[in-house]
């Protein structure tokens, strides 16, 4: 059983690009959490996800954000029009029900 | 408001035992988790306690909890070089998931 899987692992943007983050769960796992990793800080919580539906989204920034986690498919997150202050690690992490969660290497994004 | 604390640096030799100390802030945290970060890597869960319990033992770890201070520590026995990672503590409330909140993280460096 392979783990979560996060892709890309790198990823470099210019200011005002979009970022699309891509995370898929370990297998029969139907909920999904994205966090962020500010440099020299703990992880931040971002959303909560079940399969077509966002659960919570008390951690994600109002504007330029979104999150997705369709039928088939990844869970995506999407940053758009990137600012320098984006740059971080982003990790997902599933969970067969809404409890013990498994992470994924993360997604390092750095804005130029 | 949830917060979580902790040192941000421990230096140990090899063999030497480990304490990486943890504050938390809310008194309906239903779990508290240890997580292991290494360089580049994902969060590794390494073992977690719940609420109602003081202390926990999963063969070289030792988790103790004092409840009433809100305060959690993980001892690693006989420390390798190989413990050398970011240590984060995690506490999480019930609110339908497990949504977690972490500390900032202990460094933890190991020297022959």
């Amino acid at each position: 059983n392979a783990g979560v899987m996060q892709n890309p692992r790198h990823l470099v943007r210019r200011r005002g690009q979009e970022a699309r983050l891509r995370c898929s769960p370990m297998k029969g796992h139907s909920h999904v959490y994205w966090y962020r990793q500010l440099p020299e800080e703990g992880l931040k919580f971002m959303v909560y996800l079940q399969k077509e539906n966002i659960i919570d989204e008390s951690g994600m920034p109002k504007e330029r954000f979104s999150a997705e986690f369709p039928k088939e498919g990844p869970s995506i997150l999407r940053i758009q029009q990137v600012v320098r202050g984006d740059s971080a690690a982003y990790f997902c992490a599933s969970s067969p029900r809404s409890d013990e969660q498994f992470f994924g290497p993360g997604t390092r994004l750095t804005v130029l | 408001g949830e917060d979580v604390e902790q040192s941000l640096f421990l230096s140990v030799r090899e063999g030497d035992s480990s304490v990486i100390n943890c504050t938390y802030t809310d008194s309906s945290s239903t779990y508290l988790y240890w997580y292991k970060q290494e360089p580049g890597a994902g969060l590794q869960l390494l073992t977690y306690i719940f609420s109602n319990m003081d202390m926990k033992q999963d063969q070289r770890l030792t988790v103790l909890l004092n409840k009433k201070d809100k305060h959690l520590s993980l001892r690693i026995a006989d420390t390798q070089t190989g413990d050398s990672a970011i240590y984060f503590c995690a506490e999480s409330t019930d609110t339908g998931f497990q949504k977690l909140v972490f500390g900032t993280g202990t460094r933890l460096l190991v020297s022959p």
